[in-house]
């Protein structure tokens, strides 16, 4: 009964290849979220899905790409790796917009190492 | 200047004490401030959120808010060894996204 779950748990993969993660809420939330976490625990927010539509989209290289298939699920490919993108990256998800009370939940995280 | 700091720490106070955590942040419009704990190696958790200037308890939490002041805290009464945790401050604003300060490590020592 995981409320937010990610898919894999670790990745380790070599520089240039190109590589997916997956996101699932069970929670009956209507907006997503991708964060990435560096190496020095600093919590970025990288995009934001509401109701399947992008809605947050921060500087972030064109290899990051986020796709929502529907209000359950959003998942995020990146192209042509490279060593700086290692680090965790979170899922999570709310009912509503992040503004105002609308508490974010937070997945189990991917560790991504890139070699 | 960074929208929301935090000392990173490490903080640490003995095993009963209050632990006491500080935040500020810079954009004027923000109007949603929270606190999540995270454990190594862990996800965040909500721990506190806060809306209005003044305090909001929850058990042996208190958060803190000053809108004028740009500041918000996060006061541990009674602190425990189970408390040891990097505490982030999030502050949400006008464009619905949350922007998180880097984190104060906390340590409990018995």
């Amino acid at each position: 009964d995981t409320a937010v779950s990610q898919t894999p748990k670790y990745l380790v993969t070599q520089m240039g290849n190109d590589k997916s993660i997956k996101c699932e809420q069970n929670l009956g939330h209507d907006t997503m979220y991708w964060y990435k976490q560096d190496s020095k625990k600093f919590l970025k927010i990288m995009f934001s899905y509401n109701n399947k539509e992008l809605i947050i989209n921060e500087t972030v290289p064109n290899r990051f790409s986020p796709k929502s298939p529907d209000k359950a699920h959003l998942n995020l490919h990146i192209n042509s790796l490279e060593l700086g993108d290692s680090a965790v990256y979170f899922c999570a998800s709310s009912q509503g917009l992040a503004g105002g009370s609308k508490t974010q939940y937070f997945g189990p995280g991917t560790r991504l190492l890139v070699l | 200047q960074k929208e929301v700091e935090q000392n990173s720490g490490p903080l640490s106070v003995p095993e009963g004490a209050i632990a006491s955590l500080n935040c500020t942040y810079s954009d004027r419009v923000s109007q949603s401030f929270f606190w999540y704990r995270q454990y190594s190696g862990k996800s965040p958790e909500l721990i506190m959120s806060i809306y209005s200037n003044g305090d909001k308890e929850d058990g042996r939490f208190t958060a803190q808010l000053n809108k004028a002041s740009q500041y918000v805290s996060l006061l541990i009464r009674d602190s425990q060894p189970s408390d040891s945790a990097t505490y982030l401050c999030a502050v949400t604003g006008n464009n619905n996204d949350m922007r998180f300060g880097a984190g104060t490590r906390l340590t409990v020592k018995p």
